[in-house]
């Protein structure tokens, strides 16, 4: 299993400014996911975080808006740059692992961000 | 385009009885599936995973089934209880490593 951290747990920001959120992993993990989820939608994919090399980011998300850092196996960031009220959502951190024997993800606790 | 809808997006039953809660994807060539319990705060909880050559998964009072032909998989719980209230996620991998997320059920058991 894999326990996952992630600060702040939620912040009200401004139009204009930028936050950057961490996500602490307990164990060494190849890849990281980055998730948002909007209020009343589903989680999307923003990007996966790989050691050592620059992110992928999926359509619909770039990384001037939303760059990563992944400095080793057990912590990444992702910052939400120049917000606007559309980027408020939830922002999940997650990783693969195994469980039981079977590939199963685990997700962080999520950052609430709210955008005035 | 891969996509999974959960319906309905809120359910609320009294507490003691059976349920179930559908999901729905659009290509029924996935890598497997998977249910997810969201509580606030408290991010995400996978609950049952099951592989494409599987029918179904079991643990405790959750059982979920899949049907590929069809496109749907079900999550039946079994003798609800209040601490069982929370959003559930269906999630598919469509064999890419990506899970793709339905939109979620709200449950509400009614102590």
């Amino acid at each position: 299993s894999a326990v996952i951290s992630q600060k702040p747990s939620r912040d009200i920001c401004q139009r204009g400014t930028s936050l950057t959120i961490q996500c602490q992993v307990d164990s060494q993990v190849t890849m990281m996911f980055w998730y948002r989820q909007q209020p009343g939608q589903s989680l999307t994919l923003i990007a996966t975080a790989n050691q050592g090399s620059e992110a992928t980011y999926e359509s619909g998300f770039v990384i001037d808006k939303f760059p990563i850092s992944r400095p080793n196996l057990t912590f990444s960031t992702l910052t939400v740059s120049n917000m606007s009220p559309e980027d408020s959502s939830i922002y999940l951190c997650s990783v693969e692992g195994t469980s039981g024997g079977k590939e199963t993800q685990y997700f962080g606790p999520g950052t609430r961000l709210l955008v005035l | 385009k891969q996509e999974v809808t959960q319906i309905p997006a809120a359910l609320s039953v009294p507490e003691g009885e059976n349920l179930v809660l559908n999901c729905s994807f659009t290509d029924s060539a996935i890598y497997n599936l998977q249910w997810f319990r969201q509580d606030p705060g408290k991010g995400l909880t996978s609950l049952l995973l099951i592989q494409s050559s599987q029918r179904e998964q079991t643990s405790g009072r959750l059982n979920a089934s899949l049907d590929k032909s069809s496109g749907r998989s079900t999550l039946y719980i079994a003798a609800s209880q209040p601490g069982d209230s929370a959003t559930y996620l269906c999630a598919v991998s469509f064999g890419n490593e990506k899970l793709t997320f339905g939109t979620g059920t709200r449950l509400t058991i009614i102590p």
